[in-house]
């Protein structure tokens, strides 16, 4: 079953542009994680959000949570045409052996 | 870093046919996890092993099988190929503890004729 599903499906923007994409999700969750898939490559961990935190950052990266509205977002700054990919959440439960529900992604195309 | 390979980038079979997709990882992670991508669908999660000989169920088991002898290799295997299994196969990989993330393989895109 697919628990997050990402909004919008797909995003066009020039380089030098703010990214920005939600993620909304169903059940209560242990933590929330974006993934980056390049086209026909494999996913690629971003960044980890922990249930009890608000906020996280890492680089160009910035991703929110708001477990009352369970909603995520992930907001790429100063976009480059390298951030092309699909961007992908998913939430991980508790005492769930670590396994994932993915939701089906956001294409973002980053035109120079 | 954390390397996961598997067997092929490419594969065609013909429906019927048994087809046995390989995984392996060089973390001694103990977790392993076989999904499939399809267009507008996101990962959806076949089987996966919280350890060497254990598997479980995920999502969308029916059709498939793995096999899990060594804590390095996750293989998945397809009893019998239909049309409705052409996909993309990914294999990942994490070790055991809360938070954790998930490393993948490059990907199997598989056709079936």
């Amino acid at each position: 079953s697919q628990q997050g599903e990402e909004d919008p499906q797909a995003l066009s923007i020039q380089e030098g542009e703010n990214a920005t994409m939600n993620c909304s999700y169903k059940t209560s969750i242990n933590n929330l994680q974006w993934y980056r898939q390049n086209s026909g490559r494999g996913l690629v961990h971003l960044i980890l959000i922990r249930s009890n935190e608000r906020e996280k950052h890492s680089g160009r990266l910035r991703v929110t949570l708001d477990t009352s509205k369970k909603s995520s977002s992930l907001l790429i700054t100063a976009s480059r045409a390298a951030d092309t990919a699909s961007y992908f959440c998913a939430t991980a439960a508790f005492d769930s052996w670590g396994k994932l529900q993915f939701g089906a992604g956001t294409q973002v195309v980053v035109t120079p | 870093d954390v390397k996961v390979t598997q067997s092929s980038r490419y594969l065609v079979k013909r429906t019927g046919e048994k087809v046995f997709l390989e995984c392996v990882q060089d973390m001694d992670h103990e977790n392993m996890f076989w999904y499939r991508q399809d267009p507008g669908l996101g990962l959806r999660l076949i089987y996966f092993s919280y350890d060497v000989k254990m598997k479980e169920k995920g999502d969308i088991p029916e059709g498939y099988s793995v096999s899990r002898e060594k804590k390095e290799r996750f293989s998945l295997i397809l009893e019998s190929a239909s049309t409705n299994q052409t996909s993309m196969y990914l294999c990942a990989s994490r070790t055991q503890g809360a938070g954790e993330t998930q490393y993948f393989g490059p990907g199997t895109r598989l056709l079936v004729l």
